[in-house]
């Protein structure tokens, strides 16, 4: 079963207005890390937050851990065209896993 | 620029040709990945080599076969693939330390058609 799940699939927004994406996971984690793609290009890393960590910040991305509820938040705040994409959250699965586990990603399109 | 060159970017294969996908990374990063994206899937992890030993096979078909020679290469060779093997292929890297996955670094992938 799928290890990252993120909600919603798709949002759709204005240019200036804040949009949130909600990623849930299932076992305890390490970390996790949000990334973004443009269509048909390569993942682009985001950031990351460990499982000590409950909020991070980089410019205008906000991030938050909540490892009781297991989930996490992506914040990207005054929105632009350019920050369409698809964006997925990815788990490091503890007790040493060699992989990170994605999620099927939120299409956000914002509108100029 | 990531730092993660993959080559071809496009490639259209029939189901009797072998083809092989290339990665390099310039990054000094300790492992390699092999990823594919089909559409309305999640990201579904193929292959990882950690100092160059493979230490994942995620259930891949034998069609698809690594090859990491050396810790900046990685290869997928491809024979008598089938039309549902069509799909971007994304080679990642990243530093791995104390058993924790650090952020990987992406190519650009490569878009694999199969007639």
């Amino acid at each position: 079963s799928q290890q990252g799940e993120e909600d919603p699939q798709a949002l759709s927004i204005q240019e200036g207005e804040n949009a949130t994406m909600n990623c849930s996971y299932k076992t305890s984690i390490n970390n996790l890390q949000w990334y973004r793609q443009n269509s048909g290009r390569g993942l682009v890393h985001l950031i990351l937050i460990r499982s000590n960590e409950r909020e991070k910040h980089s410019g205008r991305l906000r991030v938050t851990l909540d490892t009781s509820k297991k989930s996490s938040s992506l914040l990207i705040t005054a929105s632009r065209a350019a920050d369409t994409a698809s964006y997925f959250c990815a788990t490091d699965m503890e007790g040493g896993s060699e992989k990170l586990v994605f999620g099927k990603g939120t299409k956000l399109t914002v509108n100029p | 620029e990531t730092g993660v060159t993959q080559t071809p970017r496009h490639l259209v294969m029939g189901m009797t040709n072998k083809k092989s996908l290339k990665c390099e990374q310039h990054l000094g990063h300790n492992a390699m990945y092999w990823y594919k994206q089909s559409a309305k899937k999640p990201l579904e992890l193929m292959f990882v080599y950690s100092l160059e030993e493979r230490v994942e096979n995620n259930s891949v078909p034998s069609r698809f076969s690594p090859e990491c020679p050396n810790s900046s290469h990685l290869f997928l060779h491809l024979h008598t693939l089938q039309p549902e093997d069509s799909a971007l292929y994304l080679c990642a890297s990243s530093h791995r330390t104390g058993g924790e996955n650090g952020e990987l670094f992406f190519g650009e992938g490569s878009r694999l058609t199969v007639l």
